[in-house]
């Protein structure tokens, strides 16, 4: 079962930044939080991934509130080709093994 | 170069029939794993193999077969389709099971079952 809470669609104008939004109430001490996208039908694709600390990679960074409820993925300067599915993801660990849930994700619109 | 390769990338089949789709990673991981993603667009994990071992299996009914001849392919064998196991499948691959490492997912097979 899916731990995160997104909004189902957000449009943004090519070049500003995209911010998406994303709930985890019911994280745990240890669980990451992953964000992937898919864009059309392809494999979802890595973007990043935290557990207490902000990060920032090429792609995009990503803001974890300090009681680590909510994140948010931030797309500095949103092109045409970053319209896709935003997956938040919590990672559990099961018997020592991770398992991601997929939610719905957020459909991101990006205009000209 | 690709990282994960699926074969094939479409497969249309008739209900009852046996069908099997091909996974590869050339990443040198050692977990790789099937979802499936439903016409609905949820994307739900199958299976997760560590090593050659089984060590996910999320209540898929038996009629899915994974198999995994060696840590860089892992292949699912589906027997008597029916038309509900139409959906896109996606095979993914880690570098370990257990520590924080992203999935690296193939281009997806969609199986359309008449």
């Amino acid at each position: 079962d899916a731990k995160t809470t997104q909004p189902p669609s957000m449009d943004c104008a090519e070049g500003r930044a995209a911010n998406l939004p994303c709930n985890h109430s019911t994280i745990s001490g240890n669980e990451y939080v992953y964000w992937y996208r898919q864009i059309h039908s392809q494999g979802p694709q890595y973007i990043i991934h935290g557990l207490k600390n902000n990060e920032t990679n090429e792609m995009a960074s990503l803001i974890i509130t300090e009681d680590r409820k909510s994140s948010t993925l931030i797309l500095p300067h949103a092109t045409l080709r970053d319209t896709a599915v935003y997956y938040c993801i919590v990672r559990a660990f099961i018997y020592n093994f991770n398992k991601f849930y997929f939610g719905s994700g957020t459909k991101l619109n990006v205009k000209p | 170069d690709t990282a994960v390769s699926q074969t094939p990338k479409y497969l249309v089949t008739q209900m009852g029939n046996d069908k099997s789709i091909k996974c590869e990673q050339n990443l040198g991981h050692d977990t790789m794993y099937w979802y499936k993603q439903d016409s609905k667009k949820f994307l739900k994990i199958m299976f997760s193999y560590n090593n050659k071992e089984l060590i996910i299996n999320e209540t898929v009914p038996n009629r899915f077969s994974p198999k995994s001849p060696d840590k860089a392919h892992l292949n699912l064998h589906i027997n008597s389709l029916e038309l509900g196991d139409s959906a896109v499948y996606f095979c993914a691959s880690s570098l370990q099971a257990g520590a924080a490492y992203e999935q690296y997912f193939g281009p997806g097979t969609r199986l359309t079952v008449t």
